[in-house]
């Protein structure tokens, strides 16, 4: 089964609106910590955000934020104020249990066009 | 901030050649490094995990024999395509994490090596 699940394989959305990447995870551990990266067409992978299972409040990091509703198992990622530069490959990823050795479990992904 | 240098960033070769990447932790010791493979438009798919000092341990599915890993120290994990064939042809990234860091820092991803095999 499917650990991370990204829906929107392509999204659209205008320079300097706000936008939202859906993710939904499966897992039964209690300690896991949801990630979010960016990868442009040059193929590095950059970390955008980070939300850890027992966190009270959404993470925020600059333009960028999370909504995780721990409920419904989803961790969406909200980039407001889109620049033509956030045109890239956005993956959502999970790491379950609080081991520093297990790897991160990433999503398809979706593609993320800002136009002008 | 942490960084992880990946090395070649691309090779372009001949099928039946053997083919090693290199991935550096370089301001940081990493007793675990990852080893992802992407093809395009596709999402990463984990293929190993590499542990300092001990041997690899492989996802299902993942030919050790034709991925060999080889994590001889602390800030270095190599990962050899022996006998590359052009199905072998894609996108590796390999990523490490902080040694003892707790569960919320990230990996920290090498820049990725882009193999093409003629």
């Amino acid at each position: 089964a499917q650990k991370i699940t990204q829906t929107q394989p392509g999204m659209f959305v205008q320079e300097k609106e706000a936008v939202t990447l859906d993710c939904t995870y499966d897992t039964s551990d209690p300690s896991y910590g949801l990630f979010w990266y960016k990868q442009p067409s040059s193929g590095e992978m950059i970390f955008l955000i980070y939300q850890g299972s027992y966190d009270q409040q959404n993470a925020t990091e600059g333009r960028y934020s999370l909504n995780f509703q721990k409920a419904r198992k989803s961790a969406n990622l909200v980039i407001s104020a889109s620049q033509l530069g956030d045109s890239a490959m956005y993956f959502c990823a999970m790491r379950e249990g609080m081991s520093g050795n297990t790897p991160l479990v990433f999503g398809k992904g979706t593609r993320l066009s800002v136009i002008a | 901030g942490a960084v992880v240098s990946q090395h070649p960033s691309r090779v372009i070769c001949k099928s039946g050649t053997s083919v090693k990447i290199e991935c550096r932790s370089l301001d940081f010791q990493a007793t675990t490094m990852f080893w992802y493979r992407q093809f395009p438009k596709k999402s990463l798919m984990l293929m190993a995990t590499s542990n300092e000092g001990s041997k690899a341990t492989y996802e299902q599915g993942v030919e050790k024999d034709k991925f060999l890993i080889n994590h001889a120290s602390l800030t270095l994990s190599t990962l050899t395509v022996t006998s590359a064939h052009p199905e072998d042809s894609s996108f590796y990234i390999c990523s490490a994490r902080t040694q003892g860091g707790v569960s919320n820092q990230p990996q920290h991803f090498g820049d990725g090596t882009r193999l093409s095999i003629l």
